[in-house]
């Protein structure tokens, strides 16, 4: 099946400092990544779809000069988390859809913990 | 918008018992129904799915129906193991869209 990674797979980072999570599709091209925050014990929330070769698309309420995305190839999307406060903490998940053979379904990548001291 | 409501729990059984997780859904058109799992610490594996109206998704023991006459994709498993412990997402896609709609989420525990 379709593999998507993500790295790294935790970071520690002080408060102010950014932070880049990266997410690739292995074994296949994705020209929109998606990208996810979850809280302890909370569901997925979308944050903002990443889409190859234009900007990205914010979900209400996400700071787009905060959380930066860039979807530099048909296999990598990243997302950097400017200027980190402890709040900032939290599970970031990034998936991309299946593509024609498997339209509608999306493979996601093993998350990334972020802890923002 | 379409939505995904499902039974928060959480949820506590002893080996071997039933296991009925409720999802409902609210969504114009028919979309395609899934059910995720979480084990901890890790990312979301998805468990099963179903495209559209009468498709049954089984997988490891689990299945869940495509019911359109209920909106619903109630998960289900037979007998309980202490390594299906986890939290199980129902998530909906619409039809003609990528964008991934989950519930709450439903934590499961099951005890030797």
């Amino acid at each position: 099946g379709a593999v998507v990674s993500q790295h790294p797979s935790w970071v520690i980072c002080k408060s102010g400092t950014s932070v880049k999570i990266e997410c690739r599709s292995l074994d296949f091209q994705a020209t929109t990544m998606f990208w996810y925050r979850q809280f302890p014990k909370q569901s997925l929330m979308l944050m903002a779809t990443s889409n190859e070769g234009s900007k990205a698309t914010y979900e209400q309420g996400v700071e787009k000069d905060k959380f930066l995305i860039n979807h530099a190839s048909l296999t990598l999307s990243t997302l950097t988390v400017t200027s980190a406060h402890p709040e900032d903490s939290s599970f970031y998940i990034c998936s991309a859809p299946g593509g024609s053979r498997h339209p509608y379904e999306q493979y996601f990548g093993p998350g990334t913990r972020l802890t923002v001291t | 918008g379409d939505s995904v409501t499902q039974m928060e729990g959480p949820v506590t059984l002893s080996e071997e018992a039933f296991l009925t997780i409720n999802c409902t859904y609210t969504a114009t058109g028919y979309p395609s129904l899934f059910w995720y799992v979480q084990y901890p610490g890790e990312g979301l594996q998805l468990l099963l799915k179903a495209t559209k109206a009468d498709d049954k998704g089984s997988n490891k023991g689990f299945e869940a129906t495509y019911r359109k006459e209920t909106t619903s994709f109630h998960l289900e498993k037979g007998s309980v193991q202490v390594s299906d412990s986890a939290v199980y997402f129902c998530a909906l896609t619409p039809r003609g869209n990528n964008d991934m709609r989950f519930g709450a989420g439903t934590r499961l525990t099951v005890k030797p």
